[in-house]
């Protein structure tokens, strides 16, 4: 069975750029996830799509950030324009079912803001 | 406030020597508790979930269990190839949120 897929694994940008991330999950997972983990700290969940539709985007930084997940497969979240404490791994997860389930994590992918 | 405690933040072992990490934590009602391994340049690997007071699971020299305020990571006679950081992460009822702890950086020294 394929794992969650993202890309690009590492990205170096200069504030005020943009930047976006890709990813595919698990087939047939109807749950994404995006979470931002900074150096030293745990996984933070910025959106939550079951199917195509957005469960929660509570801790998603509206202004900057923006993500979608068309046709309820794969996602992209984009960041315009990044700041410097932007700087993280950006991490893909999915799982068969929304709620307190075993959730599945791409590799992740490690944005420089400069 | 929901909170998610880990301790400690580092633990450095000699192989063999069996210790335990540990997840306190504070929200209403937990729905559950997951245990997560991550080693360095990867997303976390899903290791245990547990939903209730008393609950234990095991998976090789890992047991994980449970209590209303904290969870244990078990690791006996642990191997090199266990170095890794490990998280743990709940979810309080009601809520699809889950909230990570910091982990415990893990080093097994042969």
């Amino acid at each position: 069975e394929a794992g969650v897929a993202q890309s690009p694994r590492y990205k170096i940008i200069e504030k005020r750029q943009s930047v976006a991330f890709w990813c595919n999950p698990i087939s047939g997972h109807a749950t994404l996830y995006w979470y931002q983990q900074i150096l030293g700290q745990g996984p933070k969940l910025l959106i939550q799509f079951q199917n195509n539709g957005v469960v929660d985007d509570s801790q998603l930084p509206k202004d900057r950030f923006s993500a979608e997940r068309l046709k309820g497969v794969d996602s992209t979240l984009k960041i315009q324009p990044a700041k410097l404490e932007d700087s993280a791994v950006y991490l893909c997860a999915s799982s068969l079912l929304q709620g307190a389930y075993e959730q599945f994590f791409g590799p992740g992918t490690r944005l420089t803001v400069l | 406030e929901d909170q998610v405690t880990q301790s400690p933040e580092a633990l450095r072992l000699q192989e063999g020597e069996s210790s335990s990490l540990n997840c306190s934590y504070t929200v209403s009602g937990l729905r559950g508790l997951f245990w997560y391994r991550q080693d360095p340049g990867k997303g976390p690997e899903f290791l245990f979930t547990l939903y209730s007071a008393g609950e234990e699971k095991e998976k090789e020299r890992l047991k994980a269990t449970l209590t209303k305020k904290e969870s244990f990571l078990h690791i006996t006679a642990p191997k090199p190839e266990d170095s890794a950081t490990y998280l743990c992460a709940v979810y309080k009822g009601g809520s699809y949120i889950p909230t990570f702890g910091r982990g415990t950086s893990l080093i097994v020294h042969p």
